[in-house]
């Protein structure tokens, strides 16, 4: 069954360091997200990717963070400048149409550790 | 600030009894309620997409009625089995691209 797959799935880094999340989303899909989630709090929003552009993204995904398609299979999250409050759990999905009547298929997450 | 409300945060329950959970929403602006299972380690992986109020879904032993009037939908599960232990997140989408997600319920069943 196609899955979407993540890697790594842990990365610690150090504050300032420039990190890269990797996601393989299903490969007839067109829609791309990234989630995350702080430990003890909701999952929140952070980007959604469609046509190769930003199609929305929340007051999180400030200059900081940025996406990339650079092939036809990756989709990358990379957060230039790591902060503490940066750790969380980061989840990738994808869908094939949008989530007004189809699911999204997560990956497993990248939970990373900003010391 | 549109928010997603979820109750109870945490459940215990025998192997055998049947469980409800509710998930509130705003009732402005529906577009469609998802619900997700999510095992430790594992993806969330999605259970239903409500779109219409009145709907319910079924699958196995796992139910869910929808009603986008008042904003709640509750989640079923009759004969509950160690194996339904998760945490189940329900999700909000209004006319943007993004998911609302609530708090979550975590769910332990215990044979």
């Amino acid at each position: 069954e196609p899955e979407v797959t993540q890697t790594p799935s842990h990365q610690v880094t150090q504050m300032g360091q420039e990190v890269i999340l990797r996601c393989v989303p299903i490969s007839n899909h067109l829609y791309f997200y990234w989630y995350r989630q702080i430990l003890g709090q909701k999952v929140e929003f952070l980007v959604s990717f469609y046509n190769n552009e930003i199609s929305e993204k929340s007051e999180i995904f400030d200059d900081q963070f940025s996406v990339e398609r650079p092939d036809g299979s990756n989709f990358t999250l990379k957060i230039r400048s790591t902060k503490l409050e940066d750790s969380a759990m980061y989840f990738c999905a994808s869908s094939d149409r949008g989530l007004w009547n189809t699911e999204a298929f997560f990956g497993q997450g990248t939970r990373l550790t900003v010391v | 600030i549109l928010n997603v409300e979820q109750s109870p945060q945490s459940l215990h329950v025998q192997e055998g009894d049947s469980t409800n959970f509710t998930c509130s929403f705003p009732s402005s602006n529906f577009y469609a309620l998802h619900w997700y299972r999510w095992e430790t380690a594992k993806s969330p992986e999605a259970l239903f997409v409500m779109t219409l109020n009145g709907d319910e879904k079924k699958k196995g032993r796992i139910s869910a009625t929808l009603n986008t009037k008042e904003g709640y939908s509750y989640l079923y599960i009759k004969g509950s089995q160690p194996e339904d232990s998760a945490t189940y997140l329900c999700a909000f989408k209004s006319d943007t691209d993004k998911l609302i997600f609530g708090t979550g319920t975590r769910l332990q069943v215990f044979p």
